[in-house]
């Protein structure tokens, strides 16, 4: 069966980077892309970007090009994000999801990775 | 950048319908999904491509889209869908989605 596994809880300060891992089995890593999408305390989804597991080819939320990478290790079917110059803001719970039938639903969740920024 | 509106909350009584909108500019023209969340728990895709249940969703969930609105129709609501809703459109390759709707099945 589909499984996206994520790596666990991080605190950081203010400024740091963070970089959150989603170990994907259970189906062809390179047929389908990764997303990204985040969740503050309390507030809605927000999507952050996704990348093509087939050739890397990434896309990213306006809000937050510039201050987010997505890559994957096809070798590894593993897929991270980092997150840099770190805020309280970014304080949030971090998914990676998965959509396979192609019309951008996310049939498929990790179970979410706990960012806390705090000084 | 594209904006979906859903109503903040909505409260029904157990065996009633509840019906959840999402709006949007020519939303009838995207597909439309949603998800379900409960507390501390990643979202769950309960609607997608406007109609279709993923397996094992009940079948009480059924979706329309048309026009400018997108709805989730729950029938004969029960106290395990109380929760928050959010709906998700896909424009341009990048995804949207509503501000969510928090559902209280009181």
């Amino acid at each position: 069966q589909v499984q996206l596994v994520q790596s666990g809880a991080e605190v950081k300060k203010p400024g740091a980077s963070v970089k959150i891992s989603c170990k994907a089995s259970g189906y062809i890593f390179t047929n389908h892309a990764i997303q990204w999408v985040r969740q503050a305390p309390g507030q809605r989804l927000e999507w952050m970007g996704w990348i093509n597991a087939a050739n890397g080819n990434t896309k990213y939320s306006e809000k937050y090009q510039g201050r987010v990478a997505i890559s994957r290790d096809t070798s590894a079917t593993t897929a991270y994000m980092e997150v840099s110059s770190l805020r309280s803001e970014d304080t949030a719970v971090y998914y990676c999801a998965l959509g396979t039938t192609g019309t951008g639903d996310l049939d498929y969740w990790g179970q979410g990775a706990l960012v806390t920024v705090s000084s | 950048s594209y904006e979906l509106t859903q109503p903040p909350s909505l409260s029904v009584s157990p065996g009633q319908t509840a019906s959840i909108t999402c709006s949007g500019h020519k939303l009838g023209d995207k597909y439309a999904c949603w998800y379900q969340q409960k507390p501390g728990q990643s979202p769950v895709l309960v609607i997608y491509q406007d109609t279709k249940r993923p397996s094992g969703i009940p079948e009480r969930f059924s979706g329309s889209n048309s026009g400018n609105t997108a709805s989730l129709t729950i029938s004969g609501t029960q106290a395990m869908d109380e929760g928050d809703y959010y709906c998700q459109a896909w424009d341009s390759n990048t995804v949207t989605f509503g501000g969510g709707t928090k559902l209280t099945v009181l």
